[in-house]
Parts: C-alpha cells; sequence; structure tokens
C-alpha cells in the first residue's frame, strides 16, 4: 500500500503564478480530501469529494483557488493567481466512504512557498 | 461538530504510559471519537476512533467515559518517536467523513 501520494514535496513560487498541487489516494478510497495547514490557522479542511463529485468546498479560502477530482485517482488543486499569504503546507487525505467510520489516511503534504 | 478540548501542552518520561485527556461535552450520540498525531513536518497519522466503548490497538488504547462527555487515550509505554501533536476529533459520519481538527496537545516524550 503506497499510501496517498502528494506532488510536489515541496513548491518555491513567486506571487502572480499559477500553482498546482497534485494527490494520488490510495486505491479504491472514493472520498478525497484538500486541507491547509498554517501555524496561525492550524489544519483547516478546504474541499472535498465523494466519487469524483465536490461536495462541501466552503473552507476554500477565494476564487483563486480551484480543486478537481477528473478520475478517482487523482486529483489537483490549483491557486491562481498565488500570494504570499498562501504559503502554507497543503495535505491531502483519502478514506473509503460507504464503510461505516473508514479513518482518513494523509499524504505527507506540499509546503508552498509564495514570494 | 462537538468541540473538542485539550490541554496545549504534556510531557511523559520514556517508557511510561502517556495519558492525553480530552473533553468533549458537547457530544452527540452519533459522533465518534477519534485520535490522530502529526509528528514534525509529516501529515497526520490515523490512531484509534471509538463510540462508547473502550478500544485497543497496537498503537495505544481509548478510554470513552460512560457519559461520554471525556476521553482518554493511552500510549502504554511512550518512546521518543511518539513526540507529536495529538488531536482528538469528534466526527459524524453522516456529513460526508470530514475532520474538523483543533490545536491538540503537543506531547513531549523526555528521556
Amino acid at each position: 500500500d503506497a499510501g496517498v501520494i502528494q506532488s510536489p514535496r515541496h513548491e518555491v513560487t513567486e506571487m502572480g503564478q499559477e500553482v498546482t498541487l497534485r494527490c494520488k489516494p490510495i486505491s479504491g478510497h472514493n472520498s478525497l480530501f484538500w486541507y491547509r495547514q498554517t501555524m496561525m490557522r492550524g489544519l483547516e479542511l478546504l474541499i472535498y469529494f465523494n466519487n469524483n463529485v465536490p461536495i462541501d468546498d466552503s473552507g476554500m479560502p477565494e476564487d483563486r483557488f480551484s480543486a478537481k477530482m477528473p478520475n478517482a485517482s487523482f486529483s489537483t488543486l490549483k491557486i491562481q493567481p498565488s500570494e504570499p499569504r498562501d504559503s502554507a503546507v497543503y495535505f491531502c487525505a483519502s478514506s473509503l466512504a460507504g464503510t461505516k467510520n473508514s479513518p482518513l489516511h494523509f499524504g505527507n503534504g506540499t509546503r508552498l512557498t509564495v514570494t | 461538530d462537538a468541540k473538542t478540548t485539550q490541554p496545549p501542552s504534556m510531557d511523559c518520561a520514556e517508557g511510561r504510559a502517556a495519558n492525553l485527556p480530552c473533553n468533549h461535552s458537547t457530544i452527540s450520540g452519533n459522533e465518534y471519537v477519534y485520535w490522530y498525531r502529526q509528528i514534525h513536518s509529516q501529515g497526520p497519522q490515523y490512531i484509534i476512533h471509538g463510540l462508547k466503548n473502550n478500544e485497543t490497538n497496537e498503537m495505544a488504547s481509548l478510554i470513552i467515559t460512560e457519559d461520554r462527555k471525556s476521553s482518554t487515550l493511552i500510549l502504554p509505554h511512550a518512546t521518543l518517536r511518539d513526540t507529536a501533536v495529538y488531536y482528538c476529533i469528534v466526527r459524524v459520519y453522516n456529513q460526508g467523513g470530514k475532520l474538523i481538527f483543533g490545536q491538540g496537545t503537543e506531547l513531549s516524550v523526555k528521556p
């Protein structure tokens, strides 16, 4: 079991540039979650999908953020244009919805720095 | 979701049991108690969860009070590698299974 795979592990970009973060969930999992972690705000849920459909995007901070899940094995989180305050660690997690209380399994995150 | 309250930090001696408390006085009947931990710079790691019965796995034990208003995570023989932030979360499964994290308890295991 390879676990949840995120790429890249680190991303450094300049303000105004587009940033795309990628996530491969655990095979067979059908729920996917994007979180953001900063020192000030802790771990925040941004958006989650069930069966590739976005269910709750109320945590997405602004229209500059968008997330897609084109198939069961891949998701992206895009920031366009990026700003310094977007600097954070972004985590992806997956679980098996429909199995009562299947825990979320997290990837090791992407550390984003916007200068 | 019910709110949880945890002490911001705790110390534990290596080899001793670490007992991490959590208050969730507003928990509802269909809410489960979950514990995760986060070791520096890694993603949160699932530890254990329960509804009303005590639970044990290879990592830890979870003791939930009879009124379900509080719980304790027990690491029976803490090691230096257990130094991490521990999160207690109550979760309603029919809300899509999302987890809402609080500030957690920073556990320092000392030699």
